[in-house]
C-alpha cells in the first residue's frame, strides 16, 4: 500500500529565501513516481516537479527542485528565492499504477 | 489543448438529498479519470478512479458512487447525503501511462464545494 507523510503543517520562509518541505514515502510498488503539487487559495491544484523512482538525477523546475533520497524513501521539495506568491498549500504524492496517493499537505507562508 | 470541466462549482444540499457532480474532458482520448475529496484543511483522498469506460474503482467505501456513460466524461453521485459528505471534491485527468514509463500527471478540474446541511 502506498503512503506519504508530511510531518510539517505549516512553514515560514523570508522573502527571497529558500525553503526546504519535506515528504516521506511508502510504496510496495518496484517503479513508482513522486509529485509535488500547489494548491493556492483559491482551491485549484497545481502540477509542479515530478521524479521518477529511476531516475539517476534530482528533478528540477525553475525555482523547484527535487531531492530525492531512495534509500531514505524521503522526497523533499526545495523552492528557492521564495516569492510572496508561492504562499500556498503544498502537497506531496506518489504514484503506483494507476493511483496516486497524496499527503496531509504544509501550508507555506511566506513573509515580506 | 486539453481542458477539463467540472461543476457545479458550489452547491448546498440537505442531509438525505441526492448528489450529481459531473466532470468532463476535453481534447484527449481515454484519459484515467479520477474523483478526490478534500475536507477543510485537509489533503486529497482519493475516492474512485476509472481507466476506460464503465470501469470504475473505489477505494473508500462509503455511500457514494462514480459512473463513466462515456469516455471523458465521470459522474460522482449519491442516493442520500451525509453530513460527513461535506468537502471540496475535485475531479482529475491523467494520460493512460503507468508510472515511471510517464509521469502520471494529474490535470484537476477547479473544483466543486459541497456542503450538507
Amino acid at each position: 500500500a502506498q503512503k506519504i507523510t508530511q510531518t510539517q503543517p505549516g512553514m515560514f520562509v523570508q522573502e527571497k529565501e529558500a525553503v526546504t518541505l519535506d515528504c516521506t514515502y511508502d510504496t510496495s510498488d518496484p517503479s513508482y513516481g513522486l509529485f509535488w503539487y500547489k494548491q493556492p487559495s483559491s482551491g485549484e491544484m497545481i502540477f509542479l516537479i515530478y521524479q521518477g523512482s529511476y531516475d539517476q538525477q534530482n528533478a528540477t523546475e525553475g525555482r523547484y527542485s527535487l531531492n530525492f533520497q531512495k534509500a531514505r524513501k524521503s522526497a523533499n521539495l526545495v523552492i528557492s528565492a521564495s516569492q510572496l506568491g508561492d504562499s500556498a498549500m503544498y502537497f506531496c504524492a506518489n504514484t503506483g499504477g494507476f493511483k496516486t496517493i497524496f499527503g496531509a499537505g504544509t501550508r507555506l507562508f511566506v513573509k515580506a | 489543448s486539453q481542458t477539463i470541466h467540472q461543476w457545479p462549482a458550489t452547491l448546498v444540499q440537505p442531509v438525505g438529498s441526492p448528489l450529481s457532480l459531473e466532470c468532463t474532458v476535453e481534447g484527449t482520448s481515454n484519459p484515467n479519470l479520477y474523483w478526490y475529496r478534500q475536507a477543510a484543511g485537509r489533503g486529497l483522498q482519493l475516492l474512485f478512479y476509472s481507466v476506460g469506460i464503465g470501469q470504475i474503482s473505489s477505494e473508500v467505501p462509503q455511500n457514494l458512487s462514480a459512473s463513466r456513460p462515456q469516455d471523458r466524461q465521470f459522474i460522482l453521485s449519491s442516493k442520500k447525503l451525509l453530513l460527513s459528505d461535506s468537502g471540496f471534491y475535485l475531479c482529475a485527468w491523467s494520460l493512460t501511462r503507468t508510472a515511471p514509463s510517464g509521469a502520471n500527471v494529474l490535470t484537476f478540474g477547479a473544483g466543486s464545494r459541497l456542503t450538507v446541511l
